[in-house]
């Protein structure tokens, strides 16, 4: 089955700096990989998403990009604010909306 | 205006009870899900349902039983709860899963088992 890794599993940045998280994959049948913020005692919320013919995407402070043939995903946030702190999950779909989820990332963003 | 709701929040109780955890969604969806996020917050997939029937069934214990009356509504029964089901459990919803569609969850039931 499909496997995914999630680095780095803590990540402190100040306010205004960007910040990455990195995932792979390990199955090439994986076609859909979306990225969840996660605030304390709620449910994950979907921030960005990326299908498999899409190189990258981006949206507003957001961005997504993957690469296929490495089987590797990251995402991107700038000029981080206070309130992007949070857990965030990707995860790796091939299909049928089985979501196969990386550990974690504990963002925290300094004022 | 929930999109996906779960009821209760908390659900503190003994070992070896039975319980179960709603979900309904008004969005409209024809598939639902259930997840289960350990303690280390790590997100695993248990059931989905389209449309009323088990598309998906992870390894999960025979103790675990989903329910769907209907496909806004996705229920979550166990058995005989023991210590290590102590998790929170959440539910989502997606249009369709033949072709992947953005999962919107619920807030979480948190299930402590004394």
């Amino acid at each position: 089955g499909e496997n995914v890794e999630q680095h780095p599993s803590t990540l402190s940045v100040q306010e205004g700096d960007s910040a990455v998280i990195k995932c792979t994959y390990s199955d090439s049948a994986s076609n859909y990989f979306p990225w969840y913020k996660q605030e304390l005692g709620k449910g994950p919320q979907l921030i960005i998403d990326i299908r498999s013919n899409v190189g990258e995407k981006k949206d507003q402070r957001i961005a997504v990009t993957l690469n296929k043939t490495a089987k590797h995903f990251s995402l991107h946030i700038t000029e981080t604010q206070p309130e992007d702190s949070a857990v965030y999950f990707c995860a790796a779909s091939p299909s049928y909306g089985k979501l196969t989820f990386g550990q974690g990332t504990i963002l925290t963003v300094h004022p | 205006d929930t999109a996906v709701s779960q009821t209760p929040k908390y659900l503190v109780t003994q070992m070896g009870n039975d319980k179960s955890i709603k979900c309904e969604q008004n969005l409209g969806h024809d598939t639902m899900y259930w997840y289960k996020q350990d303690s280390k917050k790590f997100l695993k997939i248990m059931f989905s349902y389209n449309n009323k029937e088990l598309i998906i069934n992870e390894t999960v214990p025979n103790r675990f039983s989903p329910k769907s009356p209907d496909k806004a509504h996705l229920n979550l029964h166990i058995n005989s709860l023991e210590l290590g089901d102590s998790a929170v459990y959440f539910c989502a919803s997606s249009q369709e899963p033949g072709v992947n569609q953005p999962q919107h969850f619920g807030d979480g039931t948190r299930l402590s088992i004394l």
